[in-house]
């Protein structure tokens, strides 16, 4: 079974320029989510899909921050304009809705955006 | 106080000890509680999932859940040169709810 698929795997860019992040998820997988990591920290959710439908966007900064998920597949994530603190790994994961009790997260190797 | 507490790190141990490490949590609502393991430049890998109170064993790898104390641990036995990684504890309240994740505590074992 493939994996999460991200890209690219690294950016660098000044702040206030803009960045886009792609995920392809595991087929079949109808939920999919955005985590950010910062260095020494545990991921933190940036939002949360089920198909093309957003469940939860509660921490996203929404003034800065949009993701789309056309199709229900795959994801893109961006970020206009940049800002110092949003250095960090960008971290997709999804996960089947089957089962009462759910099933584990999966997640792709993230894009490491560093901000000058 | 942060919902999600891992014990800081970083810890180092010989090959072949038993490591265990551990998280407490403060909302009693979480019922569903991971362990991932992440090396270096790479994501999350999923390594125990388990759901409510008790013990799961796979392998050298036993988690533990303690929702009274609320408390989890993953026990390491005979560990490993390949173990070394950052472990970080994870847990959500529903099915398909978010993650919360403790800070993580890096660990090397050494030859």
């Amino acid at each position: 079974e493939a994996g999460v698929a991200q890209s690219p795997r690294y950016k660098i860019i000044e702040k206030r320029q803009s960045v886009a992040f792609w995920c392809n998820p595991i087929s079949g997988h109808a939920t999919l989510y955005w985590y950010q990591q910062i260095l020494g920290q545990g991921p933190k959710l940036l939002i949360q899909f089920q198909n093309n439908g957003v469940v939860d966007d509660s921490q996203l900064p929404k003034d800065r921050f949009s993701a789309e998920r056309l199709k229900g597949v795959d994801s893109t994530l961006k970020i206009q304009p940049a800002k110092l603190e949003d250095s960090a790994v960008y971290l997709c994961a999804s996960s089947q809705t089957t089962g009462a009790r759910g099933q584990p997260q999966h997640f792709g190797d993230g894009t490491r955006l560093s901000i000058l | 106080q942060k919902e999600v507490e891992q014990d800081p790190g970083p810890l180092s141990v010989p090959e072949g000890a038993i490591v265990s490490l551990n998280c407490t949590y403060s909302n009693s609502a979480f019922q569903y509680f991971m362990w991932y393991r992440q090396y270096s430049r790479k994501g999350p890998e999923l390594l125990m999932y388990t759901y409510s109170s008790g013990n799961k064993e796979d392998g050298r790898f036993t988690a533990q859940v303690d929702k009274s104390s609320k408390y989890i641990s993953l026990f390491i036995r005979d560990s490993q040169p390949s173990d070394s990684a950052t472990y970080l504890c994870a847990m959500r309240t529903g099915a398909n709810s978010k993650l919360t994740f403790g800070k993580g505590i890096t660990l090397s074992v050494r030859p």
